[in-house]
């Protein structure tokens, strides 16, 4: 069983440029989570993918999008990155909304 | 506002000693998860408690959940230096969309 995968693992980005992260779910994951993690805090949620609709968005701004495509793999989008994007951003997925989530390596942005 | 907060937030320990990590939250959940993040990794699940009243153990480790007092607590026994982590604990509430709340995080260093 392959679990979960994030893709690139490292990526340095310039303010005001855009960025894509992405993530493979686990085998018999239909939903999707996406976190962001600042050096020295816990992760805080941005938001989850159900059967490719957004299904729950914490406090981050429009310029923070996703999808979800078909085989329940998903992107984050961030537009107009800002210093304070630098972070790592975690994606997780379970078997449907409020199962147990699975987290992925991460993916280690800093913005310039 | 809905808080996750755990104390103590740095905990030195020496290796044989027992020691509690607390998991205070603000809202209505049954559920509550304990992860483990080792410094660049990813978070790895220790712990799913879904019930007023569990209690589940792993080697060093017993966690248990108190969901009217709305604490938990994650108790190491007879610490080891491979314990030396960051600890959090997630809560699950009702009618948030489907977000994980991470508390502040625990960083736990064992002494030889």
């Amino acid at each position: 069983e392959t679990g979960v995968t994030q893709s690139p693992t490292h990526l340095i980005k310039t303010r005001g440029q855009q960025v894509t992260l992405r993530c493979s779910s686990q085998s018999g994951h239909n939903t999707v989570s996406w976190y962001q993690q600042a050096l020295g805090q816990g992760p805080q949620f941005i938001f989850q993918y159900y059967r490719e609709e957004e299904n729950g968005r914490g406090n981050f701004p429009p310029r923070f999008s996703g999808l979800q495509f078909p085989n329940y793999s998903s992107e984050l989008n961030v537009n107009a990155l800002e210093l304070d994007d630098s972070a790592l951003y975690l994606c997780a997925s379970s078997q449907s909304p409020n199962r147990e989530q699975y987290f992925g390596p991460g993916t280690r942005l800093t913005v310039t | 506002e809905l808080k996750v907060e755990q104390n103590p937030l740095f905990l030195s320990m020496q290796e044989g000693k027992n020691y509690t990590i607390y998991c205070n939250y603000s809202t209505t959940s049954d559920r509550l998860y304990w992860y483990r993040q080792d410094p660049g990794k990813s978070l790895e699940s220790l712990f799913v408690l879904l019930s007023n009243g569990a209690v589940k153990q792993e080697g060093r480790l017993m966690a248990s959940l108190d969901t009217k007092a709305r604490l938990s607590t994650l108790h190491i026994t007879a610490a080891v230096h491979d314990l030396s982590a960051t600890y959090f604990c997630a809560v699950d509430p009702a009618n948030t969309g489907n977000q994980f709340y991470f508390g502040t995080g625990t960083s736990l260093t064992v002494i030889p």
